[in-house]
């Protein structure tokens, strides 16, 4: 079966624009994180949802960061006017009881 | 202090060699220890998972926590050039929900 999947792959955006990154988790997984892993970094948590429910959002940094999930599967991290300091790799990563299956995220560069 | 240390090397060795990775952690209260591998350009994907203190082997790999101390390692045996990646650890919070990730270990095995 099909694993995390995320789209784009890559992403260049100027400065001020709004992004939007797509996530399709693994069929059945009820839980979904979104992490941001800046060059040389650990993964660090933005955001979690259960179904639908957006549960703890603690980690987004600002308020130009949004997620949704409004079917309880696919989800949409969405950044606007995008600042230099977005520039990550935006992993997405749905759940089945203990283990977290990871997609191969999607790198943003902001120029 | 941060929740979760680890030392980001780089780290170099010969194939064959035995790899001791290690983490230390600040909240007494977390209870299951994960190491995930990250290949450039990739996801992490989960190499061990443990819940209480002591060891779990797979294959090469060996898992050790030591609650006592809040120490948890991964010891890689026989490395080979195949192992090359960063090697991430772990926690899950309190809460249950999100992962609490190091800095990341990047590891060299070169042939």
């Amino acid at each position: 079966g099909a694993g995390v999947s995320q789209s784009p792959r890559y992403k260049v955006a100027k400065r001020g624009q709004d992004v939007a990154l797509r996530c399709d988790p693994i069929s059945g997984h009820v839980s979904l994180f979104w992490y941001q892993q800046a060059l040389g970094q650990g993964p660090e948590f933005l955001t979690y949802f259960q179904n639908e429910a957006q549960l703890d959002k603690s980690g987004l940094p600002s308020d130009r960061f949004f997620a949704e999930r409004p079917e309880g599967s696919v989800s949409t991290l969405k950044i606007q006017r995008t600042q230099q300091e977005d520039s990550a790799v935006y992993l997405c990563a749905s759940r089945f009881g203990g283990e977290f299956d990871f997609g191969p995220g999607t790198r943003l560069t902001v120029t | 202090q941060k929740e979760v240390e680890q030392d980001p090397g780089p780290l170099s060795v010969p194939e064959g060699a035995i790899v001791s990775l290690n983490c230390t952690y600040s909240n007494s209260a977390f209870q299951y220890f994960m190491w995930y591998r990250q290949y450039s350009r990739k996801g992490p994907e989960l190499l061990m998972y443990t819940y209480s203190s002591g060891n779990k082997e797979d294959g090469r790999f060996t898992a050790q926590v030591d609650k006592s101390s809040k120490y948890i390692s991964l010891f890689i045996r026989d490395s080979q050039p195949s192992d090359s990646a960063t090697y991430l650890c772990a926690i899950e919070s309190q809460a249950g929900t999100a992962l609490i990730f190091g800095k990341g270990t990047t590891l060299s095995v070169s042939s």
